[in-house]
């Protein structure tokens, strides 16, 4: 069954540094997602592309962050200059259609901000 | 306030019963519904989606939806202790894209 892949699984970084996790998307999905679970809370929304542009973003995805889809495969997630409170697991998604249409969500990326 | 509302548990469970698990959402206007199983320190993995009122059924797994009371459930039937996670209900609210999650509801299922 086709699936989601993030890299990497684990990222630790130095509070400042930037920092860009990747995601391969199921292939013929179109609607891609970025959430992020911070330990112990529930899983939160920061934004969704299509058609190479964001179509909906969170109050939490401010101008430190910036997803691209650098070619026909992958999506990523920049977080330009990291805090501490970016300490999360990072999950991406991706959908075939834009609304009555399941999500499904790759492995996560466990991102540790030092 | 809240979006969308779960009890979070523990639920406890014994093993070949039934587990129910429920939310409810604010939104009136919401037209998805999904149930994700997410293990500790995994990703969440779709379960059930259902767009409208009624009862969907998939193996041991029901989902319920009633829009006029801004309610959803999840049946399971024949617990079993791999069925041992957190359940999340997500929802597509009224035009967004986005899926609102809730807490989440921690089913342990008892041998």
């Amino acid at each position: 069954e086709p699936e989601v892949t993030q890299t990497p699984s684990h990222q630790v970084t130095q509070m400042g540094q930037e920092v860009i996790l990747r995601c391969v998307p199921i292939s013929n999905h179109l609607y891609f997602y970025w959430y992020r679970q911070i330990l112990g809370q529930k899983v939160e929304f920061l934004v969704s592309f299509y058609n190479n542009e964001i179509s909906e973003k969170s109050e939490i995805f401010d101008d430190q962050f910036s997803v691209e889809r650098p070619d026909g495969s992958n999506f990523t997630l920049k977080i330009r200059s990291t805090k501490l409170e970016d300490s999360a697991m990072y999950f991406c998604a991706s959908s075939g259609g834009r609304l009555n249409q399941p999500q499904h969500f790759g492995d996560g990326t466990r991102l540790s901000i030092l | 306030q809240k979006e969308v509302e779960q009890n979070s548990g523990p639920l406890s469970v014994p093993e070949g019963a039934i587990a129910s698990l429920n939310c409810t959402y604010s939104d009136r206007g919401s037209q998805s519904f999904f149930w994700y199983r997410q293990y500790s320190g995994k990703s969440p993995e779709l379960i059930m989606s259902i767009y409208s009122n009624g009862d969907k059924e998939d193996g041991r797994f029901t989902a319920q939806l009633n829009k006029a009371s801004q309610y959803v459930s999840l049946l399971i039937r024949d617990s079993q202790p791999s069925d041992s996670a957190t359940y999340l209900c997500a929802v597509n609210g009224r035009g967004n894209e986005k899926l609102t999650f809730g807490t989440g509801t921690r089913l342990t299922i008892i041998p």
